[in-house]
């Protein structure tokens, strides 16, 4: 049973430059929410996806979007890039409605603003 | 407001008893998280405790909760070179729309041999 995945790996970019990221979510969940960790920090959440929809967002301006498609992988996408943009960004899965609300991590994609 | 609060190192030798603490801020959360993620990898769900529990144990590790305090801590029994990691505790507050999880900046364990 594959755990969460997410690609790329590694990923660099200049300032002002837009960015996709993506994810698929462990089998059997529905529910997809994007965290960006900073180095040194915890990870902060940026919002979550279910059915398609965003259903929860933080703190974090417009140029911040996602999707979820119909087989519940989702994209984050980051627009007019920012040094400050430069972290780990992780994507979680998990089911709903859960009991534990527990949440399953991707190893991460390292993002690099330059 | 939300935060959760951790202290940021603990060193600790091989096969001693490591705890490590937590306090937070929304009573409302109805679930507590810990997480260990290792260097350059993402979050490994350790274990999570009910908000109408003291204590849970799974294996070598305790979860104890003092809803009261609003503190929490995990202690790891017989502490091995492979649980250097930073940890994380995360509360999930209640919210109609959605379960983000509110993480606190994490606390590095250190093991010496």
């Amino acid at each position: 049973d594959a755990g969460v995945t997410q690609s790329p790996t590694h990923l660099i970019k200049t300032r002002g430059q837009q960015v996709t990221l993506r994810c698929s979510p462990k089998s059997g969940h529905d529910t997809v929410s994007w965290y960006q960790q900073a180095l040194g920090q915890g990870p902060q959440f940026i919002f979550q996806y279910y059915e398609e929809e965003e259903r929860q967002r933080g703190n974090f301006p417009d140029r911040f979007s996602g999707h979820q498609f119909p087989n519940y992988s989702s994209e984050l996408n980051v627009n007019a890039l920012l040094l400050g943009d430069s972290a780990l960004y992780l994507c979680a899965s998990s089911f709903y409605p859960s009991g534990g609300n527990e949440q399953f991590f991707g190893p991460g994609t390292r993002l690099t603003v330059l | 407001g939300e935060d959760v609060e951790q202290s940021l190192f603990l060193s600790v030798r091989e096969g001693d008893s490591s705890v490590i603490n937590c306090t937070y801020t929304d009573s409302s959360s109805t679930y507590l998280y810990w997480y260990k993620q290792e260097p350059g990898a993402g979050l490994q769900l350790l274990t999570y405790i009910f908000s109408n529990m003291d204590m849970k144990q799974d294996q070598r590790l305790t979860v104890l909760l003092n809803k009261k305090d609003k503190h929490l801590s995990l202690r790891i029994a017989d502490t091995q070179t492979g649980d250097s990691a930073i940890y994380f505790c995360a509360e999930s507050p209640l919210n109609q729309a959605g379960t983000a999880l509110i993480f606190g900046k994490g606390t590095t364990l250190s093991v010496s041999s």
